[in-house]
């Protein structure tokens, strides 16, 4: 089966660390989606992507996140500098435009910041 | 901002009851999805709706969408332990492909 490649699984990283989580999606996959999830907001939209170009990084803290597809198989998710409020577990998902067969999600990558 | 609210929150039943599983927004959504979440996994599509008044059967679970495409529902029946997880709606407006998920509904089976 194919599936969303999530790197690292588990972050631990001190307060003011630079954090990148990476994401290789399914090849082939146009949309490439960040979520972030915690118990108190559930799974929130950080950014998206299509064919590589930028749509919607309305959810994203702008002055510390960042988000990028370098290329078709690379997706990056950067917190700089990470606080203690950014830990949560941060997903990767991707599928094709239109969405009528879903989005595949990766494993995720648990990050806390201490 | 599009919300979708479900409900319950939480449910702990026994083995071979029967529930349901609500999704509510006040936005009409061209699609609505449904996953299911297990601890350190992603979540996982169950099925798409996409038409009003579609109902979806998959084993034992059935799902619906409403009329107006703004709610859904999740009827599981005769509950196994394997169906614990968190249940997670999901709709999508357009042609924007950006999903809006549901606040979720943890669900537990026991024997």
């Amino acid at each position: 089966d194919a599936r969303v490649t999530q790197t690292p699984r588990h972050k631990v990283t001190e307060m003011g660390q630079e954090v990148t989580m990476r994401c290789q999606p399914i090849l082939g996959h146009n949309t490439v989606f960040w979520y972030r999830q915690t118990m108190m907001q559930g799974l929130e939209l950080l950014a998206y992507f299509r064919n590589r170009a930028p749509l919607d990084d309305s959810g994203m803290p702008k002055d510390r996140f960042s988000a990028e597809m370098p290329d078709a198989t690379l997706a990056t998710l950067k917190i700089q500098p990470s606080e203690p409020r950014d830990s949560a577990v941060y997903f990767c998902a991707s599928g094709f435009s239109p969405l009528v067969y879903g989005y595949t999600f990766g494993s995720g990558t648990r990050l806390t910041v201490v | 901002t599009q919300l979708l609210e479900q409900s319950p929150q939480f449910l702990s039943i026994q083995e071979g009851e029967n529930l349901t599983v609500y999704c509510n927004s006040s936005s009409v959504f061209s699609s609505l999805q449904w996953y299911r979440q297990e601890p350190g996994e992603g979540p996982v599509l169950l099925v798409t709706v996409v038409t009003g008044g579609e109902v979806k059967k998959l084993k034992r679970l059935t799902f619906q969408f409403g009329d107006a495409r703004k709610d859904s529902s999740l009827h599981i029946t005769a509950a196994q332990p394997g169906d614990t997880g968190l249940y997670l709606c999901a709709g999508s407006t357009g042609t924007a492909s950006k999903l809006t998920f549901g606040t979720g509904t943890r669900l537990q089976v026991t024997l």
